[in-house]
């Protein structure tokens, strides 16, 4: 079955770029969905279809997907971006999310 | 505004069974499938299935199947999903989402905690 594989944590200077990462063999061709769960809150789509941006989210969220990475990019990393992040594809009709990544705004 | 609004919290013991239901509101029920997501404490987001709302047709993760039954009334709008032979490793937070566009999960309920202890 398929697998996506994203590190466990990612750290970002207050105000710099982060960057966050989800492997897959051939990923560049599916579709990757990147989700925002902070404490005690159900997630939150911040990127659908690898690079689109949901109305309501600050354009300082971006994503890009190529060869076996997808990549959610944050500019200008807040406080308030301090979060857990999750990819998500489709394998065969069954909905494949990777493990998560703690973002730690410093 | 979209919602979806999950009943309460359970607690079970092992053994028994749990249904959790998937209040949609805002949107018309039927053209768009309810997932089931979980989370066990402190760990990631784990699909376990999914309904078709509009014709019923369901799929289940490999993981879950013979266990889960992920059902919908479309009068009342809801669906639901029923976990069945609980061990306390199904200890967890149970999502439901919409699934949009055919492709990503907007937006999910609040999250029901199913607690399972002797």
């Amino acid at each position: 079955s398929y697998e996506v594989t994203q590190p466990l944590s990612v750290s970002v200077a207050l105000g710099q770029t982060a960057r966050i990462t989800c492997g897959g063999t051939n990923i560049a061709n599916k579709n990757v969905h990147w989700y925002q769960q902070k404490p005690g809150q159900a997630p939150v789509v911040v990127i659908y279809k690898n690079t689109h941006r949901p109305s309501g989210i600050p354009e300082r969220f971006s994503g890009f997907n190529s060869g076996n990475t997808a990549t959610l990019t944050i500019s200008r990393a807040q406080a308030g971006d301090e979060a857990d992040y999750y990819c998500q594809v489709w394998d065969s009709s069954t909905a494949i999310f990777g493990g998560g990544t703690k973002l730690t705004v410093l | 505004q979209v919602q979806l609004v999950q009943s309460g919290a359970e607690v079970k013991k092992p053994g028994a069974s749990v249904k959790v239901s998937c209040k949609a509101s805002g949107y018309i029920f039927i053209n768009n499938a309810v997932h089931w997501v979980r989370q066990a404490p402190g760990q990631g987001l784990e699909w376990m299935g999914w309904i078709n709302a509009g014709n019923g047709n369901t799929k289940y993760s490999q993981k879950f199947q013979g266990r889960v039954s992920i059902t919908r009334d479309t009068s009342a709008t809801t669906a639901y999903m029923e976990l069945s032979s609980l061990t306390s490793e199904d200890t967890a937070l149970y999502y439901c989402a919409r699934e949009w566009n055919y492709d990503w999960f907007d937006p999910w309920g609040q999250g029901t905690l199913v607690t399972v202890s002797s």
